[in-house]
C-alpha cells in the first residue's frame, strides 16, 4: 500500500528555473493538496483539489500552479523558482468531508 | 476563519515526565479536531482525533479530550520517551472552511534520557 508518493525527495534549482512536484496517491481520495512548511509558520495550504478537473487556492498560491486530471495525480508547479520559495512542500490526500488527512514524505527545495 | 493556536516550544523534557500541549481553536461549523505528529526527516502522521464534543481521541499513550466549551484540544502524555521527540501539530477541519485543513504553528518536544 504506497499511500501517498512524492517525488523529488529534494531538490536545488536556480533562481527563474521551473520545475514540477509529483505527488500521487492510490487510495481513490477526492481530496488533495498541497502544504510548505517554513520554520515558525506551520503548514500553509498552497492550492487544493476537491476532485478531478477541480481546483482552488489556498493561503499562499502566488508562484505555483496546479491542475488534476486524474485522481490519482496532483502535480505542483513552479513557474519561476525565486528564494522566498524555498521550503519543504508536503501533498495530503483524503476523502472529502471531516477526515484525517494523509501526508507524502515531503520534497525539500532550495532555490539558490 | 477557522485558526488553531498551539503553544509555542520548544519543551524540553527528562524522560518519563509528564507532557501537555496546549491547543485551542475558532471554526465555523462542527469542526473535527486532530492531533498529527512529524517525526525527524519524514511526512506528517495522524497521532489521534476527536470530532464531537466531549469525544477522547488516544493512541500510543497520549491522549485529548474535545471540550467545545473551552474550544481546546490539548494533547497528553503520563510518561514520556525518548523515542516522542518530534514536532507536534493540533489541527481542525470544518465544512465551514471547505473542508480545509488548518494547522496550529507545531510545537517542537525533545525527550532527553
Amino acid at each position: 500500500n504506497a499511500g501517498v508518493t512524492q517525488t523529488p525527495k529534494f531538490q536545488v534549482l536556480k533562481t527563474g528555473q521551473s520545475m514540477t512536484l509529483q505527488c500521487a496517491q492510490d487510495m481513490n481520495h477526492e481530496y488533495m493538496s498541497w502544504y510548505r512548511q517554513d520554520p515558525g509558520m506551520g503548514l500553509r495550504l498552497i492550492h487544493y483539489s476537491v476532485g478531478a478537473g477541480i481546483t482552488d487556492q489556498g493561503e499562499v498560491p502566488n508562484g505555483y500552479n496546479v491542475s488534476r486530471s486524474t485522481t490519482e495525480d496532483f502535480p505542483l508547479r513552479l513557474l519561476s523558482a525565486a528564494p522566498s520559495q524555498t521550503s519543504v512542500y508536503f501533498c495530503a490526500s483524503r476523502i472529502y468531508g471531516n477526515t484525517e488527512a494523509f501526508f507524502g514524505q515531503g520534497t525539500r527545495l532550495t532555490v539558490v | 476563519g477557522n485558526s488553531v493556536t498551539q503553544m509555542e516550544g520548544p519543551v524540553t523534557l527528562s524522560e518519563e515526565a509528564f507532557l501537555t500541549i496546549n491547543c485551542t481553536y475558532t471554526a465555523t461549523g462542527y469542526p473535527s479536531l486532530f492531533w498529527y505528529v512529524q517525526y525527524p526527516g519524514e511526512g506528517l502522521q495522524l497521532l489521534l482525533k476527536a470530532t464531537k464534543a466531549d469525544d477522547k481521541g488516544s493512541n500510543k499513550g497520549f491522549e485529548a479530550t474535545y471540550r467545545k466549551e473551552t474550544t481546546s484540544f490539548h494533547l497528553e502524555k503520563g510518561s514520556v520517551q525518548v523515542s516522542d521527540s518530534a514536532v507536534y501539530f493540533c489541527a481542525l477541519i470544518s465544512g465551514g472552511s471547505n473542508y480545509k485543513l488548518t494547522f496550529g504553528k507545531g510545537t517542537l518536544l525533545t525527550v532527553n534520557p
